[in-house]
């Protein structure tokens, strides 16, 4: 059974710093990994789709890498801003492309 | 552009009593639905996905049901709610399988 672990769970840094959140995974065959931000009380906003044959995927302040044989992925935010504050969930769809195996997330703060 | 709405945001009801949420997705057609709940201090899990009108996939045995009459149009029931069904409900929609998964805002359901 696929499980997704997210670490650290909570994460404070001061605006202007780079950061890693991790996500590890324990089956390999994964169709591909998806990363979400979601502000509290709302619903997700996708940031990135990492296809199972990819190693990365950027978009803007963002990147994410995808390590498939060691179960791994890393998304990396660039300078980040107060408004960067949210919980980011990692996510894999299982193989048969049907179903999303959620992690539960890393709450990140960034103070000014 | 792609737009997907739920209704209600919030709901309150009692133990026993039914449930229906709805959740339609604008701007696309044939899309992939999916129902997926977000209980307190646990990841989000999926529910039922649908593929076409008609055809529900469950993937938990549970007190819930789902229904897809149109084409844009998916919705989450029940007969008699469980305090255990309290939740974060999200509704998402994607191409394909495998493909980028885009969510609603959710309902938030409290049962007492």
């Amino acid at each position: 059974k696929q499980e997704v672990t997210q670490i650290p769970a909570a994460l404070s840094v001061p605006e202007g710093e780079n950061l890693v959140l991790n996500c590890s995974f324990t089956d390999s065959a994964i169709y591909n990994l998806q990363w979400f931000r979601q502000d509290p009380g709302k619903g997700l906003t996708s940031l990135l789709l990492i296809q199972s044959s990819q190693r990365e995927q950027t978009s803007g302040r963002l990147n994410a890498s995808l390590d498939k044989s060691s179960g791994r992925s890393t998304l990396y935010i660039a300078a980040s801003q107060p408004g960067d504050s949210a919980t980011y969930l990692c996510a894999v769809h299982n193989q048969a492309g049907t179903a999303l195996i959620f992690g539960k997330g890393t709450t990140l703060s960034v103070s000014s | 552009s792609q737009t997907i709405h739920q209704w209600p945001a919030t709901l309150v009801q009692p133990v026993g009593s039914p449930l229906s949420l709805e959740c339609t997705v604008e701007g696309t057609s044939n899309p992939n639905l999916y129902w997926y709940r977000q209980a307190a201090g646990r990841g989000l899990q999926l529910l039922f996905y649908s593929v076409g009108i008609g055809q529900i996939s469950s993937e938990v045995p549970q007190n819930l049901s789902a229904s897809r009459p149109q084409d844009r149009q998916f919705i989450l029931s029940s007969k008699k709610l469980l305090l255990s069904d309290s939740g974060f409900y999200l509704c998402a929609w994607s191409l394909g399988l495998g493909d980028t998964q885009y969510f609603g805002p959710g309902t938030r359901l409290t049962v007492l």
